[in-house]
């Protein structure tokens, strides 16, 4: 049963210090997507990326936000310095896009929830 | 920010009803997708439709696509306890090659 995995499921940390969240995609998915889900905002996605390369970072703060993809298994997002505001579920998802096509179905990680004291 | 404006934002429903909740859009979707979200976990894809008019069916539940591309229709027949959570619709455009995602609609069954 192929899923996204994500880590760590639960972080708290302190204003100012550095969070890193781990996503391992679906094996053989090419486009990986970072989700953040509060109550006020939804679902907003920050950024993907497919075959390994950034396509759309829009939604990140560029200030302390980064978003990589260090081999084709392993996706992170880290935040650098964290902020209160940053508390937050962050989902991974990742999916198979067929040459020629858009963007179609994603297939979601449980989530990291982060709350920054 | 989101394109989608879903409806309704919840329902109370007794077990057994029929459920309908949609998604309109101000812009043309290429691709709409229904997604349920139970608490502490990631939303769970349940229908993704690619075709405008497309009715696609998932045991209990309908989905379709609208002629004019601009929403989505999910059904849920006879409705079981199980069905409770949030419910999302998402839509894709390859003109602005982006995902947006409805605001949910929370589900409430009882017994």
């Amino acid at each position: 049963d192929a899923r996204v995995t994500q880590t760590p499921r639960d972080k708290v940390t302190e204003m100012g210090q550095e969070v890193t969240m781990r996503c391992q995609p679906i094996l053989g998915h090419n486009t990986v997507f970072w989700y953040r889900q509060t109550m006020m905002q939804g679902l907003e996605l920050l950024a993907y990326f497919r075959n390994r390369a950034p396509l759309d970072d829009s939604g990140m703060p560029k200030d302390r936000f980064s978003a990589e993809m260090p081999d084709a298994t392993l996706a992170t997002l880290k935040i650098q310095p964290s902020e209160p505001r940053d508390s937050a579920v962050y989902f991974c998802a990742s999916g198979l896009v067929p040459q020629g096509r858009g963007l179609n179905e994603q297939f979601f990680g449980p989530g990291t929830r982060l709350t920054v004291l | 920010g989101q394109q989608l404006n879903q409806s309704p934002q919840s329902m109370f429903i007794q077990e057994g009803e029929d459920v309908s909740m949609n998604c309109t859009s101000s812009s043309i979707f290429n691709t709409w997708l229904w997604y349920k979200q139970d608490p502490g976990e990631g939303p769970v894809l349940l229908i993704a439709l690619y075709k405008a008019g497309e009715l696609t069916s998932n045991g209990r539940l309908t989905a379709q696509f609208g002629i004019t591309r601009k929403d989505s229709f999910l059904n849920i027949s006879a409705s079981i306890p199980s069905d409770v959570g949030i419910y999302f619709c998402a839509g894709h455009t390859f003109f602005f090659n982006k995902f947006y995602f409805g605001s949910g609609t929370k589900l409430n069954v009882k017994p």
